[in-house]
């Protein structure tokens, strides 16, 4: 069945290090991906996505490239800050005409020291 | 505009008692979803609302688990007879549906259930 991986946690780098979190995915047809993020007390939330390969999602100085030919979304930042800490989520859209919900990987914890 | 709402914030609930939790979903979002989050499974797909479609149960756990969406917008998920393997956070999500494009879900920010 449809799967995400993604490298297990927690990571901890210190202010303006460049970041780096696998994620793969096991799935049928083309779905959509998604990095969600969840800072500290609060909810979950869109950090980017990408709807077909070749597609790289952008926000906040974070990116992810959709690679088809090796079913990896990889996050990435080049400089990060104290106030990147928080858990990030993959996740692998699943649509079809009866169903639209999201597959998460297991969310990996980013802590980033100043 | 408002966001995804869920009540309780915290519910701690003793074995075997019935619980049900609410999500308000963002107004005009046509699906609704629920999660759950908790430290030994991670993030799980529970059900999946749209429309008058039948709904997609297919996450829910046990028939102990149910949810219902009255007149397309509040949803009420039910949990009878609680164990305490159902300790977690229950997020609920609502997204707008327009295709071919996939689109964000929003997310509430969730229900802390506890059950002694």
């Amino acid at each position: 069945g449809d799967s995400v991986t993604q490298m297990e946690g927690p990571v901890t780098l210190s202010e303006e290090a460049f970041l780096t979190i696998n994620c793969t995915y096991t799935a049928t047809g083309y779905p959509s991906l998604f990095w969600y993020v969840q800072y500290p007390g609060e909810g979950l939330q869109l950090l980017l996505k990408a709807t077909k390969a070749d597609d790289k999602g952008s926000k906040k100085g974070f990116e992810a490239t959709y690679r088809k030919e090796t079913t990896s979304f990889h996050l990435e930042k080049g400089s990060v800050q104290v106030s990147d800490s928080a858990v990030y989520f993959c996740a692998l859209g699943v649509g079809s005409s009866n169903t639209g919900k999201l597959i998460f990987g297991q969310g990996t914890t980013l802590q980033v020291k100043p | 505009g408002a966001g995804v709402s869920q009540s309780p914030s915290n519910k701690v609930t003793e074995k075997g008692k019935d619980v049900e939790l609410r999500c308000d979903p963002i107004s005009g979002h046509t699906a609704l979803y629920w999660y759950r989050q908790s430290l030994g499974q991670g993030l799980e797909f529970l059900i999946y609302f749209q429309g008058n479609s039948a709904p997609d149960k297919s996450g829910l756990p046990s028939d102990r688990f149910s949810a219902e969406r009255t007149g397309g917008s509040v949803s009420t998920l039910t949990i009878q007879r609680t164990q305490q393997e159902d300790s977690a956070v229950y997020l609920c999500a609502s997204s707008e549906v327009r295709r071919p494009s996939y689109n964000e879900q929003f997310f509430g920010p969730g229900t802390r259930l506890t059950v002694l």
